[in-house]
């Protein structure tokens, strides 16, 4: 059974810091692997998706990168904006092609 | 509407009431999908439809949710004689294709339900 889990549950930092979030699965024969951002009261974004045969996607100042045989995914940010601060869920498809497995989450603050 | 809605944005239910929580999806959306989210958690998958036809119940965690789409737009998750264990938030998501890998789905803003 596919398990996703998410280091650190959370993490504050300064603005302006890079931050690197991870994301581990247990069975790495997966089609692909999303990252989401979920602001209170707003709802699920999706911020990029990396397929198996791909090694990391970018998008402004987000980078993530995926590792199948070790079964890590991480979710890089460059230079850390307080609008930054949500929780950044990652997830990889289940069983059936429509199923996403999700984390847990890292809640991330950024302090002016 | 530009995105996926839902209503009620908050519920508050005692125990053992009957609840009914609305989905809108983006206009011409064939797959639509509800997922439970406790507290800390990521969400659960719950079910799918695939127009008005729900492919997919086996999240549904007992007889007491029940789920429908019947004309293939707007659906409703139902729970009947609700528990305290149900308070969590309900994301109704949807997204163009037909249970395809990799499809972006796009979520609505939840449903935060509280059952007393």
């Amino acid at each position: 059974k596919q398990e996703v889990t998410q280091i650190p549950a959370a993490l504050s930092v300064p603005e302006g810091e890079n931050l690197v979030l991870n994301c581990s699965f247990t069975d790495s024969a997966i089609y692909n692997l999303q990252w989401f951002r979920q602001d209170p009261g707003k709802g699920l974004t999706s911020l990029l998706l990396i397929q198996s045969s791909q090694r990391e996607q970018t998008s402004g100042r987000l980078n993530a990168s995926l590792d199948k045989s070790s079964g890590r995914s991480t979710l890089y940010i460059a230079a850390s904006q307080p609008g930054d601060s949500a929780t950044y869920l990652c997830a990889v498809p289940g069983r059936s092609n429509y199923q996403l497995i999700w984390g847990a989450g890292t809640k991330l603050i950024i302090k002016p | 509407g530009a995105g996926v809605s839902q209503s009620p944005r908050y519920k508050v239910a005692k125990r053992g009431q009957d609840v009914a929580l609305r989905c809108d999806p983006i206009s011409g959306h064939v797959s639509l999908f509800w997922y439970q989210q406790a507290l800390g958690q990521g969400p659960e998958f719950l079910t799918y439809f695939q127009n008005e036809a729900q492919l997919d119940k086996s999240g549904l965690p007992s007889d007491r949710f029940f789920a429908e789409r019947p004309e293939g737009s707007v659906s409703t998750l139902k729970i009947q004689r609700t528990q305290q264990e149900d308070s969590a938030v309900y994301l109704c998501a949807s997204s163009l294709g037909a249970g395809v890998i990799g499809d972006t789905q796009y979520f609505g803003p939840g449903t935060r339900l509280t059952v007393l």
